[in-house]
C-alpha cells in the first residue's frame, strides 16, 4: 500500500510568483486536506477536497485555491505569493469525509521558502 | 470556533514518564487526536480519543475528559527517540468535512 505522496520536495519562489504543489492520496482514500505549518507551530487547515469538491476551507484568501482529480490526486495552487506563505505545507488523504473515526494520513510534505 | 493549548516544550530523561497536557474549547466535539512529529518530517498518528477514558497503545496512553474539554499523552519508558513535536488535534462534526484544529505542539527532548 503506498502512503501519500508530496511533490516537490523543497521550492523557493520569489514574492508575487504563483506556485502549484501535488498531493497523491493513499490508496483507497477519497479525502484529500491541505494544513500550512509555519515553523514551530502546529499545521493550520486550508481547505478539504471530497470526491473532486471543496468540503470545508479554513481562514485563507482566495489566492489559496485547489482542485482535486478523479483518482483523488490533489493541487494546492498560490497566487501572488507574500513572504508569510514561507511553511511546510503538509496533504492529508483520509478514507472517508467526516466519518466517526477517519485519522487522517500525512505526506511528507513541501517546504516552500518566498524570497 | 475552536482553541487548543498545549506546553511548548518539555524535558525528560531516558527511560522516564513525560505527560503532555492539552486544553481545548470546542463546540460539537468528535474527536481528539496525538500526532507525533519529528523535525521536517509529517505527522504520524499516534491515538484517538472520542470517549472518556484511557485509550493504551504500548509506551503511549492518551486520556481524554469531554466534560472538561482536556486531554494528556501519556510516554513512558522514553527513548532518545522519542524526542519530537507532539500535536494534539480535535475534530468537530460542525466543522465541515474531516477538518482537524491542532494545537501549536508540545517539543519534547529527552535527555540521556
Amino acid at each position: 500500500e503506498t502512503g501519500v505522496t508530496q511533490s516537490p520536495t523543497h521550492l523557493i519562489k520569489t514574492r508575487g510568483q504563483q506556485v502549484t504543489l501535488r498531493c497523491s492520496s493513499q490508496s483507497g482514500h477519497n479525502t484529500v486536506s491541505w494544513y500550512q505549518q509555519a515553523l514551530g507551530q502546529g499545521p493550520q487547515f486550508i481547505f478539504q477536497y471530497y470526491r473532486e469538491e471543496e468540503n470545508g476551507r479554513g481562514n485563507f484568501p482566495p489566492r489559496f485555491s485547489g482542485l482535486q482529480f478523479p483518482n483523488y490526486s490533489s493541487e494546492l495552487n498560490v497566487n501572488a505569493l507574500e513572504l508569510d506563505d514561507s511553511a511546510l505545507y503538509l496533504c492529508a488523504s483520509s478514507p472517508t469525509s467526516g466519518g466517526a473515526y477517519g485519522e487522517q494520513f500525512f505526506g511528507p510534505g513541501t517546504r516552500l521558502t518566498v524570497l | 470556533g475552536q482553541n487548543i493549548d498545549q506546553p511548548t516544550e518539555m524535558t525528560a530523561t531516558e527511560g522516564a514518564i513525560v505527560q503532555i497536557n492539552c486544553t481545548y474549547q470546542t463546540s460539537g466535539f468528535n474527536g481528539l487526536f496525538w500526532y507525533q512529529q519529528h523535525a521536517g518530517e509529517a505527522p504520524t498518528f499516534l491515538s484517538y480519543n472520542v470517549l472518556d477514558g484511557l485509550e493504551e497503545k504500548g509506551r503511549f496512553s492518551s486520556f481524554l475528559s469531554r466534560s472538561k474539554g482536556y486531554s494528556y499523552l501519556l510516554l513512558k519508558e522514553l527513548q532518545m527517540k522519542d524526542s519530537a513535536s507532539y500535536l494534539c488535534a480535535v475534530r468537530s462534526y460542525k466543522a465541515a468535512g474531516n477538518k482537524l484544529t491542532f494545537g501549536g505542539g508540545t517539543r519534547v527532548l529527552v535527555k540521556p
